[in-house]
């Protein structure tokens, strides 16, 4: 079974600019969740889509968002990049039946993007 | 407050010995506990998990990993270790409060010396 696929591998912005980045789950999967890390704070939660509605939500400003597609394939979006949006944002999907073993959390390789 | 604490930042062990990685959390419900491991450049990997029953856990790549609710700890061990375990360990607790959500330590960089 093929794994989280996340594209592109790495991006290049400017300031100001937005960007859009991509997941694809594990099939059968229909939760996934996004996370950013950075060398200063570690890997934080930033959301989780499941059945195309928003679950969850980490402690982010409202420049970024997503969505979650009827395959489950999800898309970030961050608006306005500023530098310290330079990040690896690492994608990971679960089945999501709200049990522990059922949201064990699977991730991609990550999108490394630099805000330059 | 919850959190998750890997004391060790880096440590540095030489080829075919013992590694023990700390983790200690602070979390009141009954927490669900992994490792993942991040090799430069990728993405996190899990090597083991724990919900309940049997507190020695093992996983992947001979790594296993002991639950003791009395030190609120889940230590990760390996007997033997290998050049290609150099990389970086991550602790992650979720619990059903918090709808799963995974809250991470800071992370242990293991470095491998010949």
């Amino acid at each position: 079974k093929a794994g989280v696929t996340q594209t592109p591998r790495y991006l290049i912005k400017t300031r100001g600019q937005q960007v859009t980045l991509s997941c694809s789950p594990i099939s059968g999967h229909r939760s996934v969740s996004w996370y950013q890390q950075t060398p200063g704070q570690g890997l934080q939660f930033l959301f989780e889509y499941f059945s195309e509605t928003q679950r969850n939500k980490g402690n982010f400003p409202g420049r970024f968002s997503g969505r979650q597609f009827s395959n489950s394939r999800s898309e970030m979006n961050v608006s306005t990049l500023e530098l310290g949006d330079s990040a690896l944002y690492l994608c990971a999907s679960s089945l999501a039946g709200r049990g522990a073993r059922t949201d064990t959390q699977y991730f991609g390789p990550g999108t490394r993007l630099t805000v330059l | 407050a919850q959190s998750v604490t890997q004391p060790d930042i880096h440590i540095t062990v030489s080829e075919g010995a013992s590694l023990e990685l700390r983790c200690n959390y602070s979390y009141g419900a009954t927490p669900y506990l992994f490792w993942y491991v991040q090799s430069p450049g990728q993405g996190l990997q899990l090597l083991l998990k724990y919900f309940s029953g049997d507190t020695l856990v093992q996983g992947i790549k001979g790594f296993e990993a002991e639950f003791k609710r009395s030190q609120s700890s889940f230590n990760l061990r390996k007997p033997s270790v290998h050049w290609s375990d150099a990389a970086e360990y991550f602790c992650a607790v979720a619990t059903r409060s918090n709808d799963y959500k995974l809250s991470f330590g800071a992370g242990t960089t293991v470095t491998v010396r010949a």
